[in-house]
């Protein structure tokens, strides 16, 4: 049975981080690129940011890039996302999702206010 | 601003047909395929459609997906109350190198 397990999130102030992982299992973690995808409250989802499986590649939201890194460890098939200069507008509901076979995560909630 | 184009709501009786467009570009719905997803708040998407048309094991043919140029279709069939969700299209955009997504379909069963 595949899973996508993510953790991390929570309650963060403005210009804060956090880091964001997600443990898959169930697949062969090392051959699918992975994504994270969010959505704002109100708001449909939007795309945030992809690794290649190798994690070479890495593709980033014009929203995102320069705050986030996508990264991930094959060897403990978890992916990451380090979210830093986090702002109000970065609240949202963030998923996990294999981009080649198209799992998703439950999710996992981040706020961003003072 | 999403890029795909979706109606906000649609609405129908139990047991009536719905249908719901997604509205794109040749740079995604044109030449990619497109997904659509059924999501309920607190939960994983859960994809309903992939490569345009087909439909993933466990997924009712009450279910079916359409493409014509740069737009995608989904249609519902029996709706039954459990089918109220907010649904989106999906696909890849080649000019973005992004994942691209409706802004959501809010579907309720009257």
């Amino acid at each position: 049975e595949v899973q996508l397990l993510e953790s991390g999130g929570g309650l963060v102030q403005p210009g804060g981080s956090l880091r964001l992982s997600c443990a898959a299992s169930g697949f062969t973690f090392s051959i699918y690129a992975m994504s994270w995808v969010r959505q704002t409250p109100g708001k449909g989802l939007e795309w945030v940011s992809t690794v290649g499986g190798h994690g070479d590649d890495t593709y980033y939201a014009d929203s995102v890039k320069g705050r986030f890194t996508i990264s991930r460890d094959n060897s403990n098939n978890t992916v990451f996302l380090q979210m830093n200069s986090l702002r109000a507008e970065d609240t949202a509901v963030y998923y996990c999702r294999n981009s080649g076979e198209d799992y998703w995560g439950q999710g996992t909630l981040v706020t961003v206010s003072s | 601003q999403s890029v795909l184009t979706q109606p906000p709501s649609v609405s129908a009786a139990p047991g009536q047909k719905v249908t719901i467009s997604c509205s794109g570009s040749s740079s995604n719905i044109g030449n990619n395929y497109v997904s659509w997803y059924q999501h309920l708040p607190g939960t994983a998407p859960k994809v309903l459609i992939n490569e345009n048309n087909k439909r993933p094991s466990g997924i009712p043919d009450r279910f079916s997906a359409s493409k014509s140029g740069t737009s995608a279709t989904l249609g519902i069939t029996g709706l039954q109350t459990g089918d109220e969700a907010d649904y989106y299209c999906g696909t890849w955009d080649n000019s973005l190198s992004a994942d691209v997504f409706g802004g959501g379909t809010k579907l309720t069963v009257l």
